[in-house]
């Protein structure tokens, strides 16, 4: 299994209230992603960075932030939590130029209440 | 934006039999990437496929790169319990020299003893 661990695996909090997701990563892959997963809508992507500091917008990027100070944390911030966030959110990881594929974390379940 | 269809969206079989899934978009991609995902987990790779026309197999899984570089199936023979779960196909799509995977919205598959 690739080395991802993202925390907490699992949270409740308030409308209104900031929320921060890690991934870590001890594969040293280039590029990192998060996704959210919701009924109905795949997997869809949030944001994803291609390198320290190098961060981009994916199809669902609307009140979230993130940052990568450093090659193995990406972090995901809802700067205000809506209820409309309630998902799990993914982490992922992948080095294109050695193999070109897409590995997993296993998830932070989000509830806004 | 960008968009995968991936068919069926479920299907219920009974075990032994082989089972067939696909996915198709109007772009082109240079990676196919298939997943499975188990309840509470998150996706695992299953089938990397990276040039039109290959034809991988995992096991008891055969993937194959569509020609046009715009589709893919995987096919699962004799199937078992286990396959139960959620699968996914996804491409990546290079857009100014950076990664980024499209999901397509899964094929839930009950197999039934």
């Amino acid at each position: 299994d690739a080395g991802i661990t993202q925390s907490p695996r699992h949270k409740v909090t308030e409308t209104g209230t900031p929320v921060t997701l890690r991934c870590h990563q001890t594969e040293n892959h280039r590029y990192m992603y998060w996704y959210r997963q919701d009924p109905g809508h795949g997997l869809r992507l949030i944001h994803y960075s291609y390198g320290v500091k190098d961060t981009d917008k994916g199809e669902v990027s609307d009140g979230y932030s993130v940052s990568r100070s450093k090659t193995e944390d990406f972090l995901l911030t809802l700067e205000s939590a809506t209820s409309s966030q309630t998902s799990v959110y993914f982490c992922a990881i992948s080095e294109p130029y050695q193999e070109g594929t897409q590995y997993f974390g296993p998830g932070t379940r989000l509830l806004v209440l | 934006g960008q968009q995968l269809n991936q068919s069926p969206q479920s299907m219920f079989i009974q075990e032994g039999e082989d089972v067939s899934m696909n996915c198709t978009s109007s772009s082109i991609f240079n990676t196919w990437l298939w997943y499975k995902q188990d309840p509470g987990e998150g996706p695992v790779l299953l089938i990397a496929l990276y040039k039109a026309g290959e034809l991988t197999s995992n096991g008891r899984l055969t993937a194959q790169f569509g020609i046009t570089r715009k589709d893919s199936f995987l096919n699962i023979s004799a199937s078992i319990p286990s396959d139960v779960g959620i699968y996914f196909c996804a491409g990546d799509l290079r857009t100014s020299g950076t990664y980024k995977y499209i999901f397509g919205t899964g094929t839930r598959l009950k197999v039934l003893a």
